[in-house]
């Protein structure tokens, strides 16, 4: 069956280290994107893409990078680790111009900065 | 700024009790309504999309309604494995209609 896979599933890192987050789809869609997932503030957009080579900045970026160099991949890059940046974080991804253009969610990753 | 608005953020309920969710949005153009159910430490996952003012979906003991200005969701005779957490969201139809926003959730909880 086509999933989405989220990992590591627990990180602990430090203040200033660079910390990667990845997320991989089997479903073969075209749209992919990050979201944080904090109390009181529900699920908040990171970056989207919606094909190969193609990233988009939501609504909490900053500190944030991605790269989308196939289909699959959609890796997640914290530059400079901050305690602000201790979350759960989930990737989601739909199908191009699909009828319900509803997201699919892996299980995903608690990070936490110390 | 598009926004949605959940409530209440808890809802305590017995089993058979039935009630509702609500789900505020302001968004200029809307291209589709979702509701979701987040179990503990797993992703969304969906239920139900509703495209047009007095739409209505149904499955099991749920069912969403639209109005212009909000979604509910009803749950008939709750039972505890209906206990979850309960996301609304819309696509923001600004920027291509793939981005989707979400509503801080309500946490239900269904006591036996």
């Amino acid at each position: 069956d086509a999933e989405i896979t989220q990992s590591p599933r627990h990180k602990i890192t430090e203040t200033g280290r660079q910390v990667t987050l990845a997320c991989h789809q089997t479903w073969n869609h075209n749209n992919m994107f990050w979201y944080r997932q904090d109390l009181g503030h529900g699920l908040r957009l990171i970056h989207y893409s919606y094909g190969v080579q193609d990233t988009n900045k939501g609504e909490v970026s900053d500190g944030y990078s991605v790269s989308r160099s196939n289909t699959e991949d959609l890796p997640l890059t914290l530059e400079s680790a901050a305690s602000s940046q201790t979350s759960v974080y989930f990737c989601a991804s739909s199908e191009y111009g699909g009828k319900d253009e509803k997201l699919f969610f892996g299980s995903g990753t608690q990070l936490s900065v110390l | 700024e598009d926004q949605v608005t959940q409530s209440p953020e808890a809802l305590r309920l017995q089993e058979g009790e039935s009630s509702s969710l609500n789900c505020s949005y302001t968004v200029s153009g809307l291209r589709g309504l979702f509701w979701y159910r987040q179990d503990p430490g797993k992703g969304p996952e969906f239920l139900f999309t509703l495209y047009s003012a007095g739409e209505e979906k149904e499955k099991e003991r749920l069912k969403a309604t639209l109005t212009k200005k909000e979604s509910f969701l009803h749950i008939t005779a709750p039972k505890p494995e209906d206990s979850a957490t309960y996301l609304c969201a819309v696509q923001d139809p600004g920027t291509g209609g793939f981005k989707t926003i979400f509503g801080a959730g309500t946490r239900l909880f269904v006591k036996a």
